[in-house]
């Protein structure tokens, strides 16, 4: 049973140009968290999804960030026009449906860079 | 956004000695507690997890202990060992939503 998968493990972008990142949750998951790590620093909540529905988005900024997670295929995390300070590690998690699990099971992660 | 306090930012313990990371949360809508693990350039993992209706939960060397009128919890790492090097993270889950929110993070070292 595959874990979350995330790719790719590393991209680099220009200032200016769109980054997408993927994540492919655990096999029966219908839950996608997104959360941004910055250096030395915790992670910090982005979104929450379900199955085509974005259930909480709360943490994402106003602008140039956007995610989805349609009915068939990864969720993807978008930012466009990138910026220095997106530079981060981007983690995604996923957990089952139903509120009997609680655990998050969270990917390798996504090093973006922008340059 | 910090609803959840961690502390030490870094910890050095020897082999052997005992590591212990405390945090604290102000929502008291927050009913599920993990401790999540995590080594450089992986992603975090979970560790141990505990509910407000016990105060201490125990997993081999792993010990969550909860006071719930203080707010607080703190993770304990008996017999630390250099394998335990990581950076550890508590967290916390309101009970009417799915959304979890992170502590800062502790830099354990474990010397051997």
């Amino acid at each position: 049973n595959a874990g979350v998968m995330q790719n790719p493990r590393h991209l680099v972008r220009r200032r200016g140009q769109e980054a997408r990142l993927r994540c492919s949750p655990m096999k029966g998951h219908s839950h996608v968290y997104w959360y941004r790590q910055l250096p030395e620093e915790g992670l910090k909540f982005m979104v929450y999804l379900q199955k085509e529905n974005i259930i909480d988005e709360s943490g994402m900024p106003k602008e140039r960030f956007s995610a989805e997670f349609p009915k068939e295929g990864p969720s993807i995390l978008r930012i466009q026009q990138v910026v220095r300070g997106d530079s981060a590690a981007y983690f995604c998690a996923s957990s089952p449906p139903g509120q009997g699990s609680r655990e998050q099971f969270f990917g390798p992660g996504t090093r973006l860079t922008v340059l | 956004q910090q609803q959840v306090k961690q502390s030490p930012q870094s910890l050095i313990v020897q082999k052997g000695g005992i590591s212990i990371i405390n945090c604290a949360y102000e929502n008291t809508a927050f009913d599920y507690f993990p401790w999540y693990q995590q080594f450089p350039g992986k992603g975090p993992a979970l560790l141990i997890a505990i509910r407000p209706d016990v105060s201490e939960k125990k997993e081999g060397r792993f010990t969550i202990s909860f006071n719930k009128s203080a707010k607080q919890f703190s993770l304990h790492i008996m017999d630390s060992q250099p394998g335990d090097s990581a950076t550890y993270f508590c967290a916390a889950q309101p009970y009417n939503n799915n959304d979890m929110r992170f502590g800062a993070g502790t830099r354990l070292t474990v010397k051997p």
